[in-house]
């Protein structure tokens, strides 16, 4: 069982909209963080979130952390084919610092 | 290297077979952990290891599953007597101490036949 939804699973989009990925749980974490994964590579860290309520931006993605902290977003502004990817959302509990809980991930395709 | 470095990158076996798996951290990384991602899944958390803590070996699906890691060095992931569900991607990370940012290898594709 995956403590952290994310929804929805696939999305396709053309270049130019927007589009926002959801990371949803019942557990209250101490952080969350975002990552993106290419095909063949492990993940790279896009941002990391400690604080409920807190908002966060890279250039034209914007992440938040919900105030209860349970859930997250990641918002995606004009997007370019090169945000292609897989989106994956983790989350570390208070009482378990070394453990990331990873959801399942958004697969991410922009088209031209 | 500069970043984490796995080996090999892929490698194919058959069942029942014995593998090793290699992770080379970030250098003066305290931190190193292995995780297990299926096809098209998330990554499940294996093991970690801090410094010269004992490891937290919570997440080992089985006892086939073993890690060692030398000092605050390289790390080995073996799997004894191989399954077909234990093809997967492994993919070793490193930070610089526990709760720090953690930084991924491109992983090892393991194929059981």
């Amino acid at each position: 069982t995956q403590l952290l939804e994310q929804s929805p699973q696939f999305l396709s989009i053309q270049e130019g909209e927007n589009l926002t990925v959801y990371c949803n749980s019942s557990s209250v974490f101490s952080s969350l963080q975002w990552y993106r994964q290419e095909p063949g590579e492990g993940p790279v860290l896009l941002v990391t979130v400690v604080t409920g309520g807190e908002v966060k931006k890279l250039k034209r993605l914007t992440f938040q952390f919900g105030d209860a902290r349970k859930d997250s977003s990641l918002h995606i502004t004009a997007a370019q084919t090169g945000d292609t990817g897989l989106y994956l959302c983790a989350g570390t509990l208070f009482d378990s610092w070394g453990k990331l809980q990873f959801g399942a991930g958004t697969q991410v395709v922009v088209t031209p | 290297g500069a970043g984490v470095s796995q080996s090999p990158s892929n490698k194919v076996t058959e069942k029942g077979k014995d593998v090793e798996l290699r992770c080379d951290p970030i250098s003066g990384h305290t931190a190193l952990y292995w995780y297990r991602q299926r096809l098209g899944q998330g990554l499940e958390f294996l093991i970690y290891f801090q410094g010269n803590s004992a490891p937290d070996k919570s997440g080992l699906p089985s006892d086939r599953f073993s890690a060692e890691r030398t000092g605050e060095s390289v790390s080995t992931l073996t799997i004894q007597r191989t399954q077909q569900e234990d093809s997967a991607v492994y993919l070793c990370a490193s930070s610089l101490g526990v709760g720090q940012p953690q930084h991924f290898g491109d992983g090892t594709r393991l194929s059981i036949l």
